[in-house]
């Protein structure tokens, strides 16, 4: 199985809602990342988990809160978000946090603020 | 600074010739290199990677990459275009300030027509 699954597909919220967005993976990999990526841009990196702990943080801010309960789950935790953050949300997973292993992409969350 | 370059932000094709979508890179010591597309509504698919020998690289759905440290490039390549080629796809190089992350280039479009 090299799919990484993401939930939901497509998420409205208000910028006072709280919601979250899953990503799943079940080929054994011990990173796991969260990028945004805008319209024709390409992505950019938020947070890097390795063995299930925090390894990066790109400086996002705090109304981004990532989770991960296990190794093959990684959550992205909303709240208080700004219309500016109205994005494609991707996760991926690689083998291991080293750059040379390529990342396998999950489907992405298009979420829209309003 | 290190950066990647895709001089074109779209490349057209007619089926059944042959593509190219270039990349360029610059960057302190030896690079890691890849290719990924991204078609409509979707994450990021690796195709390919340069690490270290030979100069070419062969990937997934037929296309393939030239590592060339003289000209700084790492040209993607494919040798009859297919419509279904048609997406985006992006260049990427480490990092060389981190072992983690990614730098993308602003991706080309492809545009396969029949």
């Amino acid at each position: 199985d090299t799919e990484v699954t993401q939930t939901p597909k497509h998420l409205v919220m208000g910028m006072t809602n709280k919601k979250s967005l899953k990503c799943e993976q079940h080929m054994g990999h011990r990173a796991m990342y969260w990028y945004k990526q805008k319209a024709k841009k390409p992505p950019e990196l938020m947070f890097v988990y390795s063995y299930e702990k925090l390894s990066i943080n790109e400086s996002v801010p705090s109304r981004f809160s990532p989770e991960c309960p296990n190794s093959s789950l990684l959550n992205l935790h909303l709240h208080a978000l700004q219309p500016e953050d109205s994005a494609l949300y991707l996760c991926a997973s690689s083998q291991d946090r080293q750059v040379s292993y390529e990342q396998y992409f999950g489907p992405g969350t298009r979420l829209t603020v309003t | 600074a290190q950066s990647v370059a895709q001089p074109e932000d779209q490349v057209n094709v007619a089926e059944g010739n042959p593509l190219t979508v270039k990349c360029t890179y610059s960057v302190s010591g030896n690079p890691y290199l890849f290719w990924y597309v991204q078609y409509p509504n979707r994450g990021l698919q690796f195709l390919l990677k340069y690490i270290t020998g030979d100069n070419l690289v062969k990937g997934s759905y037929g296309f393939e990459a030239e590592f060339n440290k003289s000209q700084t490039s790492f040209h993607l390549k494919k040798p009859s275009a297919l419509v279904s080629d048609s997406a985006l796809y992006f260049c990427a190089v480490r990092d060389m300030d981190s072992s983690y992350k990614l730098i993308f280039g602003s991706g080309t479009r492809l545009l396969v027509r029949p």
